[in-house]
């Protein structure tokens, strides 16, 4: 089975904060996701990675940065946490760019005070 | 863009009723369309996947179908269990994943 692992289930940050919020997969994959959930909205897109190194804005990028250094680790950074980053965020992982299904890690929730 | 719409929002059904839960989505250029279920707190599972070359997939007691031209898929629960309470997202592939703000099922016992 894939499993994907998130680094924390529950953060809690203060404002102005560096937070890393760790994802890793065990199948080798290629492509890896980031997403925020929020109520109502539904998840949103905000960085994904086709290989190493390699890294595409989603639809929410501002406000956060990813590092792709090792195929089975993609990383999400904020780099200066802000309360409206408060959500619940997913990683994903799938082997083919865009026909196939995505694995899901979790979820970390963060607090940001 | 791509929208995808699920309607409603939040489903209370008595244990034992059969049940349709529904997605809709703007272009109907996809590769696929799958539904997913997510428990509170948890990641999201995937319960079908519906290429785009399909009109339905099952999997025990539950059965999506794709209507690609009309934009629409709907997940039928047969035989609706207390275990079944969940959120169910559907998400569209076209030349990326687009989901749905999710249907949230309670089944009461």
């Amino acid at each position: 089975d894939v499993k994907v692992t998130q680094s924390s289930r529950y953060l809690v940050k203060r404002t102005g904060e560096k937070v890393f919020l760790e994802c890793v997969q065990d199948m080798d994959h290629e492509n890896m996701f980031w997403y925020r959930q929020d109520p109502g909205l539904g998840l949103r897109l905000i960085y994904f990675s086709y290989d190493v190194k390699m890294k595409e804005k989603g639809d929410i990028p501002e406000g956060y940065s990813v590092s792709r250094e090792k195929k089975e680790r993609f990383s999400l950074i904020l780099e200066s946490a802000s309360t409206n980053q408060t959500s619940m965020y997913l990683c994903a992982s799938s082997p083919f760019e865009g026909t196939d299904t995505q694995y899901f890690g979790p979820g970390t929730r963060l607090t940001v005070l | 863009k791509q929208e995808v719409t699920q309607i409603p929002a939040a489903l209370s059904v008595p244990e034992g009723e059969n049940l349709v839960l529904n997605c809709s989505f703007t272009d109907s250029a996809i590769y696929n369309l799958q539904w997913f279920r997510q428990d509170p707190g948890k990641g999201l599972t995937s319960l079908l996947l519906i290429q785009s070359s399909q009109r339905e997939q099952t999997s025990g007691r539950l059965n999506a179908s794709l209507d690609k031209s009309s934009g629409r898929s709907t997940l039928y629960i047969a035989a609706s269990q207390p275990g079944d309470s969940a959120t169910y997202l559907c998400a569209v592939t076209g030349g990326d994943m687009r989901f749905g703000a999710g249907t949230r099922l309670t089944v009461k016992p």
